[in-house]
């Protein structure tokens, strides 16, 4: 039973165009959602999240937002660029149990020039 | 700053055989996990510790024994290797209360059980 689930394996982006990465989401007792950039050989890290009491929460060229009622969150990137070819997971976790952590299987996003 | 520390990078192992996959984090971060990257799968929970002495099942335990005697280490031991635990092992450590600033996560290790 995949709670989490990001149903595009990959997405191939124009440099400088938005990103647009999508994940769903089954369990209601989710409080906090996260996402994650993972390069080849090294270890996920933490790009933004968002709480479920917000729809929306922007850091720099990144926005994430969140639709509780649809369980669905997206996360875009404006502008894209080169730096930005990695996998993206998707996370959530209930504040209490915050410590399990939930992955998505992961988008493959590339940017093209 | 060396954050979340995993050894080895790379492991082979012949079934049947045991080791441990070492963790070690200098953040005084409460919260310790360990996950496993399948290819199309995500990374899936194994076991996890909220403190010194505490720790708990996730969502794939069978097959593996966690310890936490101090605050810095988790290690994560593989009892009787099998096939099915090739995979790619993280490490990861949160404060308690921070999970709106996500966990910080070692660079892994290849584990390849033939």
């Amino acid at each position: 039973d995949q709670q989490v689930k990001q149903n595009s394996p990959s997405l191939s982006v124009q440099e400088g165009r938005i990103s647009i990465l999508n994940c769903d989401y089954t369990n209601s007792m989710f409080d906090y959602f996260l996402w994650y950039k993972k390069y080849p050989a090294e270890g996920p890290t933490f790009l933004i999240s968002i709480s479920s009491i917000k729809d929306k929460n922007e850091d720099g060229r990144f926005t994430v937002f969140l639709n509780k009622s649809a369980k669905h969150l997206s996360l875009h990137i404006v502008p894209s660029q080169p730096g930005d070819s990695a996998v993206y997971f998707c996370a959530a976790t209930p504040i209490q149990g915050a410590q399990k952590l939930v992955f998505g299987q992961g988008t493959r996003l590339t940017i093209n020039p | 700053n060396a954050g979340v520390t995993q050894t080895p990078k790379f492991q082979v192992l012949k079934t049947g055989q045991s080791m441990t996959l070492q963790c070690a984090q200098d953040m005084n971060h409460e919260y310790m996990s360990w996950y496993r990257q399948d290819p199309g799968m995500g990374l899936r929970l194994i076991h996890y510790s909220v403190g010194a002495g505490i720790t708990d099942q996730g969502e794939v335990p069978n097959g593996y024994n966690v310890s936490r005697s101090t605050t810095e280490d988790f290690p994560l031991r593989l009892l009787s290797a099998a096939p099915s635990q090739t995979s790619v092992y993280f490490c990861a450590s949160s404060y308690s209360g921070g999970v709106s600033y996500g966990y910080t996560f070692g660079s892994g290790t290849r584990l390849t059980v033939v």
